[in-house]
């Protein structure tokens, strides 16, 4: 079965552009969430849907952050005119439970970003 | 502040032997506790859980242990073999709220 897929699995970016991360969620999954990590550390949470609301978009770390999930299954992260601290591999995950952190989250490989 | 963390930064252990990895969480609000391993370019991969209401739960070679007095998670793995070389990570919720990762340790394992 297929799990969770994110694309593009790498993307370099020059300081300034505007990039779109995309995840494909195990399909029938109710909840999608989005992690940032950087390197060596944990994951930090960015936002998070249940179906097609995004319930929770605490962890954008600015306005230059949007995520949106239109018909409650592909999500994109969308970061707008790019920072060097924005590297980072952004993660997605899916469960088939509603909630912030309820039953297990299934991740994707996640999508290094590098901006230059 | 809350947060959740790791006594220490990287593990070496031998083949064959058990390991022990130790996580320090600091919200007692917390109920819902994680670890997660995660191999290089790969995401994180759940391993195992418990909720408060636990204060141990086994799975295949996998033990956790949680000591809420103390406010202490550990990961028991029977028998390292080098596959379970990788980063490992404990994560803490409370009620309806986000998971919060620590920072990872590392085990290596000798063969």
């Amino acid at each position: 079965g297929a799990g969770v897929s994110q694309s593009p699995r790498y993307k370099v970016a020059k300081r300034g552009q505007d990039v779109a991360l995309r995840c494909d969620p195990i399909s029938g999954h109710v909840s999608l969430f989005w992690y940032q990590q950087a390197l060596g550390q944990g994951p930090e949470f960015l936002t998070y849907f249940q179906n097609e609301a995004q319930l929770d978009k605490s962890g954008l770390p600015s306005d230059r952050f949007f995520a949106e999930r239109p018909e409650g299954s592909v999500s994109t992260l969308k970061i707008q005119r790019t920072q060097q601290e924005d590297s980072a591999v952004y993660l997605c995950a899916s469960s088939s439970w509603g909630g912030l952190a309820l039953g297990e989250q299934y991740f994707g490989p996640g999508t290094r970003l590098t901006v230059t | 502040g809350e947060s959740v963390g790791l006594h220490l930064p990287t593990l070496s252990v031998q083949e064959g032997d058990n390991s022990i990895i130790n996580c320090a969480y600091s919200n007692s609000a917390s109920d819902y506790f994680i670890w997660y391993k995660q191999e290089s370019g790969k995401g994180p991969q759940f391993i195992i859980d418990i909720r408060s209401n636990m204060d141990k739960r086994q799975g295949q070679r996998v033990t956790v242990l949680l000591n809420k007095t103390v406010k202490h998670l550990s990961l028991q793995i029977a028998a390292t073999q080098p596959g379970d070389s990788a980063v490992y990570f404990c994560a803490e919720s409370g009620a309806n709220s986000k998971l919060t990762f620590g920072k990872g340790i590392t085990l290596s394992v000798r063969p």
